[in-house]
């Protein structure tokens, strides 16, 4: 069965300072992986996607992602992160038979100033 | 503005009283979804329909109901809804089921069931 998981429920950074949320995979075959963030009130926002290709993937507000297959990963990073970045994360890979997104349980990140 | 509707935003009701949440996407997205998201459990798919009237069970199927008549609507029916039911859905469509297609999210109906 395929899965994602998030292991930090919260991950805390200052202003400025790089920020990593991680998440690892198991899928057979191969993954197709995917970053949603969600701010207070609103719905999921599609940040980036790993289908093949460059292991590293950039995406929206400065995010990128980096594709470790050997290690099954498939963390989210910005070099330099905003306040305004505090959200949920979450990580989600494909399930290719049926469309569904399988979800990670969430990454709480809390940039303070 | 492309986007994913969903009515309403926020509903109270009590324990057997039947609720439609509607859902609409102005896309043309013959795929569509519905998720329930509690708190340490992320996201769980409850229905999701391939096409017009193709619908399917997700992996929490019970207690819900869904339709696709129409392409754009994808409505999400409680017929006696009970407190377990309590949650932050989410509606969401996508161009296919292929891989390169991410998913388009309505912004949330908060159900609250007493």
């Amino acid at each position: 069965a395929q899965s994602v998981a998030q292991p930090e429920d919260q991950v805390n950074v200052a202003e400025g300072n790089p920020l990593t949320v991680k998440c690892t995979y198991s899928v057979s075959g191969n993954p197709y992986l995917f970053w949603y963030v969600q701010y207070p009130n609103r719905g999921l926002q599609f940040l980036l996607k790993y289908i093949t290709g460059d292991n590293l993937v950039k995406g929206s507000y400065g995010f990128e992602a980096e594709f470790n297959k050997s290690q099954t990963s498939f963390h989210l990073k910005k070099p330099s992160a905003l306040v305004s970045d505090s959200a949920l994360y979450f990580c989600a890979v494909r399930d290719m038979n049926t469309g569904k997104l399988i979800f990670g349980q969430g990454t709480t990140l809390q940039v303070k100033p | 503005e492309a986007q994913v509707t969903q009515n309403p935003r926020y509903l109270i009701t009590v324990t057997g009283k039947k609720l439609t949440v509607t859902c609409s996407q102005n896309m043309n997205h013959e795929y569509m979804s519905w998720y329930r998201q509690d708190p340490g459990l992320g996201l769980r798919q409850i229905y999701y329909s391939m096409n017009v009237e193709v619908t399917d069970k997700g992996d929490v199927p019970e207690g819900y109901k869904v339709s696709r008549k129409e392409k754009r609507n994808f409505p999400l029916i409680l017929e006696s809804p009970s407190p377990n039911q309590t949650s932050l859905y989410f509606c969401a469509s996508s161009q296919r089921t292929d891989k390169n297609s991410p998913l388009h999210f309505g912004n949330g109906t908060r159900l609250t069931v007493t």
